[in-house]
């Protein structure tokens, strides 16, 4: 059965910095792997995905990596704002499987 | 589009009660998946349909659980009786796609139910 890690569960930067999300995933046979983001009291935002043929996407100021081999992904975001504020959610989908299997998530907060 | 609607947004019940969540996909996906979100489980599949047809129910939690989709554009889940465990967030999410989709899934903004 898979099972979907994320590291760390919170996190709080100052306005500006880099930082990356750790994602960890025990069965590496995925057909892809999808970030989201989850604002308070609100629905998930799809932010990236990844085929399992890819390494990386980029999206603006995100950029997620993915190493099935190892069963890793990470979701890099630069120059962090406020508005980043949010929890993150890591999902992968299964060969043979069409639903996600989440992580629990990183709560980010970037302090102004 | 407008993206997935649900409704309710919000539904507070009192435990011994039916509840029925609605979801409509994004025109034109064929597939059609229901989450429950809670603190200590986080996000888990409950059950996910293909074409109208359900696939996998194996999330559903037991027979008090039920989900139908009559048509390409509409599903419900019911609860019935309802209990105070079931209180949650209730997320429905839609992707295009058959055997060995890529495609990536959008969620419904949730309906967030409180079973007293």
């Amino acid at each position: 059965k898979q099972e979907v890690t994320q590291i760390p569960a919170a996190l709080s930067v100052p306005e500006g910095e880099n930082l990356v999300l750790n994602c960890s995933f025990t069965d590496s046979a995925i057909y892809n792997l999808q970030w989201f983001r989850q604002d308070p009291g609100k629905g998930l935002t799809s932010l990236l995905l990844i085929q399992s043929s890819q390494r990386e996407q980029t999206s603006g100021r995100l950029n997620a990596s993915l190493d099935k081999s190892s069963g890793r992904s990470t979701l890099y975001i630069a120059a962090s704002q406020p508005g980043d504020s949010a929890t993150y959610l890591c999902a992968v989908k299964d060969t043979g499987r069409r639903a996600l299997t989440f992580g629990s998530g990183t709560r980010l907060q970037v302090q102004p | 589009d407008a993206g997935v609607i649900q409704s309710p947004r919000h539904e507070v019940t009192e435990m011994g009660q039916e509840v029925t969540l609605r979801c409509k996909p994004i025109s034109g996906h064929n597939s059609l998946f229901w989450y429950r979100q809670t603190m200590m489980r986080g996000l888990e599949l409950l059950i996910y349909f293909n074409n109208n047809v359900p696939i996998d129910d194996s999330g559903m939690p037991e027979d008090r659980f039920s989900a139908k989709m009559p048509n390409a554009s509409f599903s419900t889940l019911k609860i019935q009786p309802s209990e105070p465990r079931d209180s949650a967030v209730y997320f429905c999410a839609s992707s295009l796609g058959g055997a060995g989709s890529y495609n990536e899934q959008f969620f419904g903004p949730g309906t967030r139910l409180t079973v007293l």
